[in-house]
């Protein structure tokens, strides 16, 4: 349970703040991903990090900003955010060997309100 | 890319009751398909996975059978129980030679009553 971690849990913001969401993983991991949970969608993936370096961005606006400074922390920087963009906020990792198949274990999230 | 599709979206299911939630992929080359299990207010947490060298796998009352020729893979709860109430997602990898990527299904919100 404690291998994934996010903060804050809970996040209420405008739409002309600017937060950080923070996650770091205790796993050993070399891949880190960013995911959007909104009500009745499926989980959508919005950035992919391997080795601190992205391979996917997953066409996401220019208001979300990820930053890997090491294989064990994550950032999503928010800015301008839009009402739409309330959701849950879920990051994972996984080993990231890129040869074979592997489990992606997930955080607890930041549940994300835009005012 | 990748597209899942899930079904049902919702599943009512009396306690000791089998419950069976069934996905399609679109493609091919997907390799790796894992479901998740997510209680309210929690991270989705993994239940069991099958790889694509394999048609079925059983993790005590949990099952997943794979049938490659027609890209579809389901979900398999026999003797259900309160605590199986949850939301699950299926989820199909596409390896890009970097990082895994997962698309998911839109999930199946399972009740178990009693």
């Amino acid at each position: 349970e404690t291998g994934v971690t996010q903060t804050p849990r809970h996040l209420v913001m405008g739409m002309t703040n600017k937060k950080s969401l923070k996650c770091e993983q205790h796993l050993g991991h070399n891949a880190m991903y960013w995911y959007k949970q909104s009500a009745k969608k499926p989980l959508e993936l919005m950035f992919v990090y391997n080795f601190k370096e992205q391979t996917e961005n997953n066409s996401v606006p220019s208001r979300f900003s990820p930053e890997c400074p090491n294989s064990s922390h994550l950032f999503l920087h928010l800015h301008t955010l839009q009402p739409e963009d309330s959701a849950l906020y879920l990051c994972a990792s996984s080993q990231g060997n890129g040869g074979a198949p592997e489990t992606q274990y997930f955080g607890p999230g930041t549940r994300l309100l835009v005012l | 890319g990748e597209n899942v599709e899930q079904h049902p979206s919702t599943l009512s299911v009396q306690e000791g009751d089998s419950a069976v939630i069934k996905c399609t992929y679109s493609d091919s080359a997907s390799n790796y398909f894992p479901w998740y299990k997510q209680e309210l207010g929690k991270r989705p947490q993994l239940i069991i996975d099958i790889r694509s060298n394999v048609g079925e796998k059983k993790d005590q009352r949990i099952a997943v059978t794979l049938n490659k020729t027609a890209k579809h893979f389901s979900l398999h709860i026999t003797e259900t129980q309160p605590e199986d109430s949850a939301v699950y997602f299926c989820a199909a990898l596409s390896n890009t030679g970097t990082a895994s990527k997962l698309t998911f299904g839109t999930g199946t919100r399972l009740q178990v009553t009693l």
